[in-house]
């Protein structure tokens, strides 16, 4: 199995300051056959499923504000929140869909500073 | 737009099977993605358990292959999770989700149900 290691495990962020948060894998999530890295973000609040904010690393999905960006490639990934909002309070899970089976990072939990 | 629910007891046995069925409306669930299931115990993380295709190909987690299945009824639009020798351990709430082919990856999974409780215990 690839394991994702996310860092911090908790997180506390003033309003408006930048959130990073870390996602490594403990091997390459680079899909050979179309050269996309397959490693997805995730946020999700208390009694909701996860919602999807990034895939293939960097691509924002449709809906998601601005201030979340995706980076990195093959093993080390990155989840950025450029100016905290109180709505981005959640815990938010990095997940490999390169290699069977899929597998997430344990989590992390952003919380205001 | 696609949705999907779970349903099916919200509480079972320790040693029983655990039984869950995923109904999809709004698209059809014989196309080309795999349909899956995820759990989530309380207060943890994320585990993805395994998924099928409408053709019948199916994969699981090697960490629970020899306790699950996972099955399609095409005339139904709906798949199903079965788990058995349950223990307190598998106590989660179970989601499940669409995922498109490997080889295209794509959103990894684009779609998720509400998810439902099922608590083992006597």
């Amino acid at each position: 199995d690839i394991v994702m290691t996310q860092s911090p495990d908790s997180l506390a962020v003033s309003l408006g300051e930048r959130a990073t948060i870390n996602c490594k894998s403990s091997q390459s999530v680079l899909y050979r056959s179309n050269n996309k890295n397959h490693l997805a973000w995730f946020q999700q609040k208390p009694g909701q499923p996860p919602k999807l904010l990034i895939y293939w690393a960097s691509t924002r999905e449709s809906g998601v504000p601005d201030r979340f960006s995706g980076s990195g490639s093959g093993t080390d990934f990155t989840l950025t929140i450029s100016s905290l909002q109180a709505e981005d309070v959640a815990v938010y899970y990095c997940h490999q869909y390169s290699g069977i089976p899929d597998t997430f990072g344990q989590g992390t939990k952003l919380e205001i500073k | 737009q696609l949705q999907l629910q779970e349903t099916g007891p919200g509480l079972a046995e320790p040693s029983e099977t655990l039984s869950l069925t995923c109904s999809v409306s709004g698209g059809s669930i014989s196309i080309d993605y795999f349909w899956a299931w995820i759990r989530q115990p309380p207060g943890k993380g994320l585990e993805w358990i395994g998924s099928v295709h409408y053709r019948g190909s199916t994969s699981y987690n090697p960490s629970l292959k020899n306790r699950v299945t996972i099955s399609v009824a095409t005339s139904k639009n709906q798949f199903s999770l079965r788990l058995s020798s349950v223990t307190a351990a598998d106590t989660a709430v179970y989601y499940c989700v669409r995922q498109p082919p490997r080889h295209t990856g794509g959103r990894g999974i684009d779609y998720w149900g509400q998810g439902t409780l099922v608590t083992v215990s006597s």
